[in-house]
């Protein structure tokens, strides 16, 4: 069956620290997609990267960066320099093909501390 | 950008009443969700409509229906609300399957 694990329920760090979040994913498909998601205190999930199985290149996007290595099923999210704006519980989700749903993780609540 | 608008941001309901959440999006997206987020648990999906009139259970589908009789608008019933459904509640909308816009949510307190 498939599981997504974000182990780390919270993390506090200092402002421009570098953090990282952990996401270990389980599945049996060839084909699947990973996502994650901020959810800042408004409430609502805000998308912030997808990558399909096939796809193992890291991405960095300003101050996020992802690494994502099948060998040892993990997707594991960076952000560099920390801001008091990152503060939030960040998801990581896991989807495949041939369902409709994705499957998340329990989240990470990141404090950003200034 | 699409817009998912829930119509309760807090709510607080007695057990035993017949609770309605709302959820409309605006950009003609087909598929609708319903998901419950706790603490340590993540993000559980409801229920799923891909369809005017059409709906899936998802994984906790016990004790909630749902309503979807225009495309713009997807609710949530707990027919006679109980503590346990104290939570918060997202509603999400797409258009095609990976791309996901969600709500505000709306965090539901049963006394």
């Amino acid at each position: 069956a498939q599981k997504v694990t974000q182990a780390q329920t919270e993390i506090s760090v200092v402002e421009k620290e570098d953090v990282t979040l952990d996401c270990v994913y389980e599945t049996r498909d060839t084909t699947y997609y990973l996502f994650w998601y901020k959810q800042p205190p408004s409430g609502e999930l805000v998308f912030l990267i997808r990558r399909n199985s096939f796809d193992e290149q890291n991405e960095i996007s300003g101050r996020y960066s992802w690494n994502f290595q099948k060998s040892t099923s993990s997707f594991n999210f960076t952000i560099t320099a920390s801001q008091v704006v990152d503060s939030a519980v960040y998801f990581c989700a896991h989807w495949f093909s041939g369902t409709y749903k994705y499957i998340f993780g329990t989240g990470t609540r990141l404090k950003v501390l200034a | 950008d699409v817009k998912v608008t829930q119509s309760s941001r807090y709510l607080v309901k007695r057990t035993g009443e017949k609770v309605f959440l709302e959820c409309v999006q605006d950009m003609d997206h087909e598929n609708m969700f319903w998901y419950r987020q706790d603490p340590g648990l993540g993000l559980r999906l409801i229920y799923f409509s891909y369809d005017v009139k059409m709906k899936e259970k998802g994984d906790i589908p016990e004790g909630y229906s749902v309503s979807r009789e225009k495309k713009e608008r997807f609710s949530l019933i707990l027919e006679s609300a109980s503590t346990n459904q104290t939570s918060m509640y997202l509603c999400a909308s797409s258009l095609v399957l990976l791309s996901y816009t969600f709500g505000s949510g709306t965090r539901l307190t049963v006394v």
